[in-house]
């Protein structure tokens, strides 16, 4: 049972580069998010979505953008990557509403020097 | 919008003997669910126990167990018998139930150690 799957575990950027971090599912859920993790402040959400086509800003969206093309896909693109953006980025994943409990990938941690 | 504070930075506890993690939150809803996550070192996020605002009795899951006071917003986390596997981050999250299950409010987190 693969779950979810985050690819890549491990990324160092260059200030100004782009990229996307890859977030699958297998579990056919519907609702997925996005989250970035930091020191003293605990996992914090970047964007979520509710089904495929269907994305919605979450507390911290500044220089991050999602699409859903499929309910299996979410991926994070980084536009412009700066320093700040440095954390570990968590995907979840659930069924909707109710007493879903969200599933989580391994994370990817993130560098931008 | 909602708030999770967990005002215990790092705790430490002795194997075999128990420990508390506190956890408030605030919240204009009456019905809601709360959690409580472990993080190892492995970064992997681990669903410990879960609590539904509209049950009154405590859940439990072997010697983990929670103290939920909803009229103090207060959702603290009691560790029995901890075990060397229990050292890790342990997060205190917020859910409402219009949301879906992976759209959560975490506290700052609790760094827990644990010493042989």
């Amino acid at each position: 049972n693969a779950g979810v799957t985050q690819t890549p575990k491990f990324q160092v950027l260059k200030t100004g580069q782009s990229m996307t971090l890859q977030c699958a599912q297998d579990m056919n859920h519907e609702y997925m998010s996005w989250y970035r993790q930091d020191p003293g402040m605990g996992l914090r959400l970047i964007h979520y979505s509710v089904g495929a086509g269907i994305t919605d800003q979450g507390e911290v969206p500044n220089g991050y953008n999602v699409s859903r093309s499929t309910t299996e896909d979410f991926p994070l693109r980084l536009l412009s990557a700066a320093p700040s953006q440095t954390s570990v980025y968590f995907c979840a994943s659930s069924y909707p509403t109710g007493a879903g409990t969200a599933f989580f990938g391994q994370g990817t941690r993130l560098t931008v020097v | 919008a909602q708030t999770v504070t967990q005002s215990q930075p790092e705790m430490s506890v002795q194997e075999a003997e128990t420990v508390t993690l506190s956890c408030t939150y605030d919240t204009s809803e009456s019905d809601y669910y709360l959690f409580w996550y472990k993080q190892p070192p492995s970064r992997q996020m681990i669903l410990v126990i879960r609590q539904e605002a509209y049950k009154q009795q405590n859940a439990t899951e072997n010697r983990f167990s929670v103290n939920f006071q909803k009229a103090a917003k207060s959702f603290s986390l009691k560790i029995s018998d901890s075990q060397l596997g229990d050292a890790a981050m342990y997060f205190c999250a917020y859910r409402s139930p219009e949301t879906s299950g992976s759209r959560l409010t975490f506290g700052e987190g609790t760094q827990l150690t644990v010493n042989p």
